[in-house]
């Protein structure tokens, strides 16, 4: 069966300080792979989206990057945070296309405090 | 903009009633419905999807679709207080892409 795996689950960072999410999914090849971010009682933010090794397109511009160098690694990083970054990160998987969505998969989170 | 509507909440229904949820789209070419559940500080986790017009059960959770009027919907029934979460409605085409999703709705089921 496949699982996500997202850490770390929570993370308490200054202004200014550098930040590496990390998402990786087993089970399974060649997925797609999104990061979302949910700020406090808001809905969900799609940041970046992914269908394969160094494709990644952006939602939103901001001061955050993904990358994904290996089919199953996904990472979220930022030179510099904001106090506005804090939220909480979701990673998630889908299949690829060519067959029925079947939706998305979301990893535990991560909770981002900037202060 | 494709957009996803859904009544903030919270809706507050007894502990055995019925909670009905409620969904609009914007994108007529929308092909996969999707409701997510989320507890407090958890990530969403999906409890039904449904791709045809018409009702779709599994177990008390009933999703019902109507493409002409743009409308999803899930029924809870013998609401248990343990279904108090934040339900997120999710639109999508019918192959791979993004998600679109709503804010979400607030259960509250009180004994």
């Amino acid at each position: 069966s496949q699982t996500i795996h997202q850490w770390p689950a929570t993370l308490v960072q200054p202004v200014g300080s550098p930040l590496s999410l990390e998402c990786t999914v087993e089970g399974t090849s060649n997925p797609n792979l999104y990061w979302y971010r949910q700020a406090a009682g808001r809905g969900l933010q799609l940041l970046f989206y992914s269908v394969g090794i160094g494709q990644i397109s952006s939602e939103v511009p901001q001061n955050l990057s993904a990358s994904r160098p290996q089919d199953r690694q996904f990472i979220l990083s930022s030179k510099k945070l904001l106090l506005s970054d804090s939220g909480f990160y979701l990673c998630a998987w889908s299949r690829d296309r060519g067959g029925p969505n079947y939706g998305y998969t979301f990893g535990s989170g991560t909770r981002l405090t900037v202060v | 903009q494709k957009e996803v509507e859904q009544n903030s909440g919270p809706l507050s229904v007894p502990e055995g009633a019925i909670a009905s949820l409620n969904c609009t789209y914007s994108d007529r070419g929308s092909q996969s419905f999707f409701w997510y559940r989320q507890y407090s500080g958890k990530s969403p986790e999906l409890i039904m999807f449904i791709y045809s017009n018409g009702d779709k059960e599994d177990g008390r959770f009933t999703a019902q679709l109507n493409k002409a009027s743009q409308y999803v919907s899930l029924l809870i029934r013998d609401s248990q207080p343990s279904d108090s979460a934040t339900y997120l409605c999710a639109v999508g085409p019918g192959g791979y892409n993004k998600l679109i999703f709503g804010a979400g709705t607030r259960l509250a089921v009180h004994p």
